[in-house]
C-alpha cells in the first residue's frame, strides 16, 4: 500500500527532551515536506527537503532538526528549545515538477508536551 | 514574501445553499494557486489547482490576478462538503515551498 507512514501517531514528551518523529513514503517522491497544524494559525512550513542530503528551513525552523540520509525517510527532530512543542505535525511528500502543488500527507503525529 | 490569508475560520450554509470559501493571496510574481480539504479522519488532500480549470465536486476556483483572490465556490453544498478547506500557494522562485492560508472549516447543516 503505498503512501506516507508517519509515527507514532500520538506522543507524550517531558519539558527538556528531545523527541523525534519518524516519516517514511514509498511513493518515491523527491521532495518532503514537515508541516505543523494548529487551530486557527493553519499549516506553517517547519523544513522542507528536494532531494536526498539537502533540506532547507521554513517558517519556523527554530527547535527542530531534520535530516534527509535516505530518499524515503525525513524525521523531525523537536528539541528542548522549541518554546511551544505541543501540535499536531504533518509530513509530505511531492513528486513531479518543482512547482507542482500537489503534496500527499500523512495521517499526522500529534505531540504533548507535559 | 508569499502569504496566504483566508478570512473565515468558521463559514456555516445550509445543504443547497450556495458557498463562497475566501482566499486573498500575496505573491509579487505569477503563483499557482490550490485549494485542500480535510474530511474528518481523513488526511489532508488536494481538492483543486487552478492551472487545471477543472471543477472537483461540484466546486470550482477562479484566480483573479486583480484582486489577488482565489476563491472556491459552489452552487448547491451538500452535507458531505463539511470539512477543513485549506488555500494554498505556490510561487516561481519558491523552489517547491508551499504556503498555506489558516484555513476555513464548512460545516453544511440539513
Amino acid at each position: 500500500d503505498g503512501g506516507i507512514t508517519q509515527s507514532p501517531k500520538y506522543l507524550f514528551r517531558k519539558e527538556g527532551q528531545n523527541v523525534t518523529l519518524s516519516c517514511e513514503q514509498n511513493l518515491n517522491h523527491d521532495a518532503m515536506y514537515w508541516y505543523r497544524q494548529d487551530p486557527g494559525q493553519g499549516l506553517r512550513l517547519i523544513y522542507y527537503s528536494q532531494i536526498v542530503n539537502d533540506f532547507q528551513k521554513g517558517d519556523i525552523a527554530e527547535g527542530y532538526s531534520v535530516s534527509r540520509e535516505k530518499k524515503e525517510s525525513f524525521p523531525l527532530t523537536v528539541t528542548s528549545a522549541q518554546k511551544n512543542p505541543t501540535a499536531f505535525y504533518l509530513c509530505a511528500s511531492r513528486g513531479g515538477n518543482i512547482n507542482s502543488g500537489e503534496l500527499f500527507f500523512g495521517e499526522g503525529s500529534r505531540l504533548t508536551v507535559l | 514574501a508569499q502569504r496566504v490569508t483566508q478570512p473565515e475560520k468558521l463559514l456555516s450554509v445550509f445543504k443547497g445553499a450556495p458557498v463562497e470559501l475566501k482566499c486573498n493571496y500575496s505573491y509579487s510574481g505569477s503563483p499557482e494557486l490550490f485549494w485542500y480539504v480535510q474530511y474528518s479522519r481523513q488526511r489532508l488532500q488536494l481538492l483543486l489547482r487552478h492551472i487545471s480549470r477543472e471543477s472537483i465536486k461540484g466546486f470550482t476556483a477562479d484566480l483573479n490576478k486583480g484582486e489577488t483572490s482565489f476563491h472556491l465556490k459552489k452552487p448547491f453544498a451538500q452535507e458531505e462538503d463539511s470539512a477543513m478547506y485549506y488555500c494554498a500557494l505556490i510561487g516561481g522562485t519558491s523552489y517547491g515551498k508551499l504556503t498555506f492560508g489558516q484555513g476555513t472549516i464548512l460545516t453544511v447543516h440539513p
